[in-house]
């Protein structure tokens, strides 16, 4: 079975610049998340869908970021415009609703704004 | 608030020997999950261990087990005849419910473990 899929792995991108994440999530799993990874720390969610419902994006910086899952698969994560506290890992990651809701993780994309 | 404390910023531990990796939890939830992530240098959280509030065991996967005391709120987890593959960072997680719904992890600060041959 094919684990989450991210891309692209490494990004470096100026500030004030747009940047895009994609991830494809394990098949059949409808939720999907996002979470910032910044140095040295844990990560922290970002936003989580149900299907093609954002359910909690309490923590999304709305003013900047943006985040879809159109059909309730794939997603997108933006920033526009990127600044220098952005730098960081964006993971992904996906779960099946059961007693466990395992989250399982993509391999990440680190985003270094200059 | 919800929180999870891992104190051993780093450790080290002779291959083939078994490890300890501390992590401590706070919650007024009755009802929560724990879990385990390990991270290797290519960034990637693989999953590793569940332990539920309710169960009655203690959770194993192969080498891994969790030593869950409930009373003191902690959540070890125990890696028994180490590798040289398990150098990585190792996250302590728990899951959170949001607006009445379960599932936002909140994670600890890590642990760099080095398994050394």
């Amino acid at each position: 079975e094919a684990g989450v899929v991210q891309s692209p792995r490494y990004k470096i991108i100026e500030k004030k610049q747009p940047v895009a994440f994609w991830c494809n999530p394990i098949s059949g799993h409808n939720t999907l998340y996002w979470y910032r990874q910044n140095l040295g720390q844990g990560p922290e969610l970002l936003i989580r869908y149900e299907n093609e419902e954002a359910v909690d994006d309490s923590q999304l910086p709305k003013d900047r970021f943006s985040a879809e899952r159109l059909k309730g698969v794939d997603s997108t994560l933006k920033i526009q415009p990127a600044e220098l506290g952005d730098s960081a890992v964006y993971l992904c990651a996906s779960s099946f609703i059961d007693r466990r809701e395992t989250q399982y993780f993509g391999p990440g994309t680190r985003l270094l704004v200059l | 608030a919800q929180k999870i404390t891992q104190t051993q910023p780093g450790m080290f531990v002779q291959e083939k020997e078994a490890v300890t990796l501390d992590c401590t939890y706070d919650t007024s939830d009755p009802s929560y999950g724990l879990f385990w992530y390990k991270q290797p240098s290519s960034g990637e959280m693989i999953f590793l261990i569940y332990q539920g509030s309710y169960d009655q065991q203690n959770a194993t996967e192969g080498r891994y087990s969790l030593n869950f005391q409930k009373a003191r709120k902690s959540a070890n987890l125990v890696i028994s005849a180490s590798q040289l593959g398990d150098s990585a960072m190792y996250f302590c997680a728990m899951r959170e419910r949001t607006r009445g719904a379960t599932n936002k992890l909140i994670f600890g600060t890590g642990t760099l473990l080095a398994v050394q041959p």
